[in-house]
């Protein structure tokens, strides 16, 4: 079955603490995403990347942090900068040779820190 | 800039019929799509729109008028599955996406 996975599901952490965000996808796509979600807010883009060993920060990319030296995999690093890291997070992939390029969305990681 | 919204509840009765507008304003605008999400799952993607018009998707159908920078989604025959939060999302010329807050709608028995 092709699709996008984040792990783990729910995380805690502790206040000044880096912490890493896991995504894998099997779906062949060149572009992943990385979003948060607040309650009463639409999805924030933290960073994206069109293509391995490439990626350009989102609308908030203060305090997070990405890598991309696999097509499969765009793992996020929450680090101790972020001031209000406590959110839902988001991964995505899309393809750019089929329209409309939907984006496909993991099932999200519900990240705590106290 | 872009600014996009939408109503943030609608409640309905099965059965029933449901429209959710959203309105944009946005430079570059490259697409409007509808996602569908339940409560902490994933998004999933329902409808795209990029010309004018009306497209229909089963009981589903959504709408765009790029000069109003206006969208409806239409959700017909309601079931109770159907409670769940729907995205307005726009698509820029940079193929990156806007998302409005979200519409959270309940369907009653």
């Amino acid at each position: 079955d092709g699709g996008i996975t984040q792990s783990p599901k729910y995380l805690f952490r502790k206040e000044g603490q880096n912490v890493t965000l896991s995504c894998e996808q099997n779906l062949n796509h060149d572009a992943m995403y990385w979003y948060r979600q607040d309650p009463g807010q639409g999805l924030r883009l933290i960073y994206y990347s069109q293509i391995v060993n490439d990626f350009q920060k989102g609308d908030i990319a203060e305090g997070y942090s990405v890598s991309r030296e696999k097509k499969e995999s765009f793992p996020l690093t929450v680090t101790s900068a972020q001031k209000n890291p406590t959110a839902f997070y988001l991964c995505a992939s899309s393809t750019d040779w089929t329209e409309p390029y939907e984006q496909y969305f993991g099932p999200g990681t519900r990240l705590t820190v106290t | 800039g872009q600014n996009i919204d939408q109503p943030t509840e609608m409640t309905a009765t099965e059965g029933a019929i449901v429209q959710i507008n959203c309105t944009y304003q946005t430079s570059g605008f490259n697409g409007l799509f509808w996602y569908q999400q339940h409560a902490g799952e994933a998004p999933t993607f329902l409808s795209y729109n990029v010309l004018d018009g009306l497209e229909e998707k089963g009981r589903f159908s959504s709408f765009l008028s790029r000069s109003k920078g206006y969208s409806y989604l239409l959700l017909k025959e309601l079931q109770m599955k159907d409670s769940a939060s729907y995205l307005c999302a726009v698509r820029h010329n940079d193929y990156k996406l806007s998302f409005g807050a979200g519409t959270t709608v309940t369907v009653r028995a």
